[in-house]
């Protein structure tokens, strides 16, 4: 059975920065793209990174452009989300999800972690 | 960049049909996917592709996609479909994975 399981959640002032993981099972880890999506409180959900299974592609929603970087480590089926400068407004729920082959839908998620930014 | 717009919200009886709508500018031309996400958790894949079930998921849940309109229908609504629904689409320009803003299905 597939299983991502986010981590690295917590507080941070404005300006700080934050990894978060993602630890996947249950697939062939290198084969699937994967995505970083967040949901502000009481607010919907949000498209912010994506990465090709081979790191050959990345691409980043403006809102987090220069500010937010996605890497993987197929060696240990790891999903990052490096996050500097962080804003008030970076304040959400972030889950990774797998990008299923083919439709580009995001067939499985993580359970989600919960980032706050405050002083 | 690309906008879906979705109802705020829909409500149902328990036992009818409820159907919500996302809009968008030649949607039709798109795969959509549709979310369910219930209170305190993540997004769980309902329709993939237009109208293609995952694994697992009620025979109740459809799709249909046309024009400038998507629409996710589910037939002999149950207390347990109360949830938001989210649809969404890849988009070859800007922000690729779009989303709509979401719908909250009440069951009355």
């Amino acid at each position: 059975e597939v299983y991502l399981v986010d981590s690295g959640g917590g507080v941070r002032p404005p300006g700080g920065s934050m990894r978060l993981s993602c630890a996947g099972s249950g697939f062939t880890f290198s084969s699937y793209g994967m995505n970083w999506v967040r949901q502000a409180p009481g607010k919907g959900l949000e498209w912010i990174s994506y990465i090709s299974g081979t790191s050959h592609t990345i691409d980043y929603a403006d809102s987090v452009k220069g500010r937010f970087t996605i890497s993987r480590d197929n060696a240990r089926n790891s999903l990052y989300l490096q996050m500097t400068s962080l804003k008030v407004e970076d304040t959400a729920v972030y889950y990774c999800a797998r990008v299923s082959v083919g439709s580009r839908a995001l067939d499985y998620w993580g359970q989600g972690i919960l980032v706050t930014v405050a002083s | 960049s690309y906008v879906l717009t979705q109802p705020p919200s829909v409500s149902v009886a328990p036992g009818k049909t409820a159907r919500i709508s996302c809009g968008g500018n030649n949607i039709g031309d798109n795969g959509v996917h549709w979310y369910q996400q219930k209170p305190g958790q993540a997004p769980v894949l309902v329709i993939s592709y237009d109208s293609d079930r995952p694994l697992g998921i009620p025979e109740r849940f459809s799709g249909s996609n046309s024009g400038n309109t998507a629409t996710l229908t589910i037939n002999r609504v149950e207390a347990g479909d109360e949830a938001d629904y989210y649809c969404q689409v890849w988009h070859t320009s800007g922000d690729h994975w779009v989303f709509g803003g979401g719908t909250k299905l009440t069951v009355l």
